[in-house]
């Protein structure tokens, strides 16, 4: 089992929609969770981090955390074509930052 | 502006070559790491730095290795015992270290083929 795992994708929604990616990890001791938007040939960037349990929003983005349950969410409203891009999920703790391998979303005009 | 800067953008090669790939911050921030990302693949850690002279293996070290001699730069090689060493390697930054939960900032990257 992969210490992080993300729901496989290609994901393909579109325009206008909401897209739900979804990430879940295995160390219970993990402290702070990232998203990340990586464009094809491009380096990633941050997108939103969390620590806590419960929704944090910021504009289009909400990220959501259940550490009983070990996932982490990201959801994205009113999907644009420029959302088009990989999502990396990022679970930190234990001394280290584990990278899930990414779900690719579409979103089509 | 602050940033992370990567060179070269591209970088090829040979069999038996060692190369080495530049990383450099002007953000003052205490902490560096390399990746690799390999395609439809997550990105794994390579080595991180915590401070100046002081740097630690991460998950996939061999046929690498880094220097920390300023604090601004952290240079990785791709020696030649690293058997397959295509892939695309980044460069973050964080503030500190605190057991690697602060959040990582990436530079642009450098894509490496053998050629």
């Amino acid at each position: 089992q992969k210490e992080v795992e993300q729901n496989s994708g290609p994901l393909s929604v579109p325009e206008g929609a909401i897209a739900s990616l979804n990430c879940t990890y295995s160390d219970r001791g993990s402290q702070s969770f990232f998203w990340y938007r990586q464009y094809s040939g491009k380096s990633p960037e941050l997108i939103m981090s969390i620590y806590s349990n419960g929704d944090k929003e910021d504009g289009r983005f909400t990220a959501q955390l259940n550490k009983a349950s070990q996932y982490v969410s990201l959801l994205i409203r009113d999907s644009q074509p420029s959302d088009s891009a990989t999502y990396l999920c990022a679970v930190n703790g234990a001394g280290k930052s584990t990278f899930g391998d990414g779900t690719t979303l579409t979103v089509k005009p | 502006d602050g940033g992370i800067t990567q060179s070269p953008k591209y970088l090829f090669r040979k069999e038996g070559q060692n190369v080495t790939l530049s990383c450099e911050q002007n953000l003052n921030h205490d902490a560096m790491y390399w990746y690799r990302q390999d395609p439809g693949q997550g990105l794994r850690l390579i080595y991180y730095s915590q401070i100046v002279n002081d740097f630690q293996k991460g998950d996939i070290a061999e046929g690498y290795s880094v220097s920390r001699e300023k604090k601004e730069s952290f240079p990785l090689t791709v020696t030649s015992a690293q058997k397959n060493p295509t892939a695309f390697y980044l460069c973050a930054s964080s503030i500190a270290y605190r057991g690697g939960t602060d959040t990582q900032y990436f530079g642009p990257g450098t894509r490496l083929t053998v050629l």
